[in-house]
C-alpha cells in the first residue's frame, strides 16, 4: 500500500516569496493534515481536513497561509507571504476518518523542508 | 490546554544497554497515548499506542505503559541496537477530535 506522498522534498526561497506544498494521502483515507515541525521541537497541528471540509484551522496564521482540499483527495498548503521563522518541514498526515479511542492511526509524509532566506 | 513533556535529549547510549525515555502529559477526560519514530531523512512513523489507563503498547521491543495515576506513559527498551537511533516523539490524542499533540522529541544515539 502507498503512503502519504510529499513534494516537493526541499525548497529554499527568500522573505516575502510565496511557497506552496502539495500532499496525496493515502487511498480511501478521508481525513487529512497539515503539521509544522520547527526543528528541535514537535509537530504541531496547523489545519484538518475531514473530506473537503476544515475540521479544525484554530492554529493556522491565516493571514499568511492557506490550504485546501478541494476534491477531497489532494491538498495544498501555501504560503504567501512567507517570513523567516516560517523555516520548517512541513508534514501531511493521513487517516481513515474522525478517530475514535482505538482506531484512526495517522499516517505520516516524508515531509516538506522550507527554508526561508 | 493539552500538553505533552519528555525528557531532553540527546541521549546516548551503548549498543545492548536499557532505555527509559520519559514522557508525562497534561490533558483533561482520558487521552489516548502513542510514542512515534523518526528515523533520519524520513517521516514520522508510529511505534506502539495505548488507549486506556494501564494499558500496555508494544512494539520491535519498545514498551509503554499507560499510568493515569502519574499521567506518565514512559518508554522503555531492553536492549537497543544502532538501528534505534532516531527521534522519539510521545504524543496524545483528545477525546474530541482526532487531534495529536506532540511533545519536543527525543533524540537518542545508539553507539557500537
Amino acid at each position: 500500500e502507498a503512503g502519504v506522498a510529499q513534494s516537493p522534498r526541499y525548497k529554499i526561497i527568500e522573505k516575502r516569496q510565496s511557497v506552496a506544498f502539495w500532499c496525496n494521502p493515502i487511498s480511501g483515507h478521508a481525513t487529512l493534515y497539515w503539521y509544522q515541525q520547527i526543528l528541535g521541537q514537535g509537530p504541531k497541528l496547523l489545519i484538518q481536513f475531514q473530506n473537503n471540509g476544515v475540521v479544525d484551522d484554530s492554529q493556522l496564521p491565516k493571514d499568511r497561509f492557506s490550504a485546501e482540499r478541494l476534491k477531497g483527495v489532494d491538498s495544498t498548503l501555501k504560503i504567501q507571504p512567507a517570513k523567516l521563522e516560517d523555516s520548517a518541514v512541513y508534514l501531511c498526515a493521513s487517516s481513515l476518518g474522525l478517530g475514535t479511542r482505538n482506531t484512526d492511526t495517522q499516517y505520516f509524509g516524508p515531509g516538506t523542508r522550507l527554508t526561508v532566506l | 490546554g493539552d500538553s505533552v513533556t519528555q525528557m531532553e535529549g540527546p541521549v546516548t547510549l551503548s549498543e545492548e544497554a536499557f532505555l527509559t525515555i520519559n514522557c508525562t502529559y497534561t490533558a483533561t477526560g482520558y487521552p489516548s497515548l502513542f510514542w512515534y519514530v523518526q528515523y533520519p531523512g524520513e517521516g514520522l512513523q508510529l511505534l506502539l499506542k495505548a488507549t486506556k489507563a494501564d494499558d500496555k503498547g508494544s512494539n520491535k521491543g519498545f514498551e509503554a505503559t499507560y499510568r493515569k495515576e502519574t499521567t506518565s506513559f514512559h518508554l522503555e527498551k531492553g536492549s537497543v541496537q544502532v538501528s534505534d537511533s532516531a527521534v522519539y516523539f510521545c504524543a496524545l490524542r483528545d477525546n474530541a477530535g482526532n487531534m495529536l499533540t506532540f511533545g519536543g522529541g527525543t533524540r537518542l544515539m545508539v553507539k557500537p
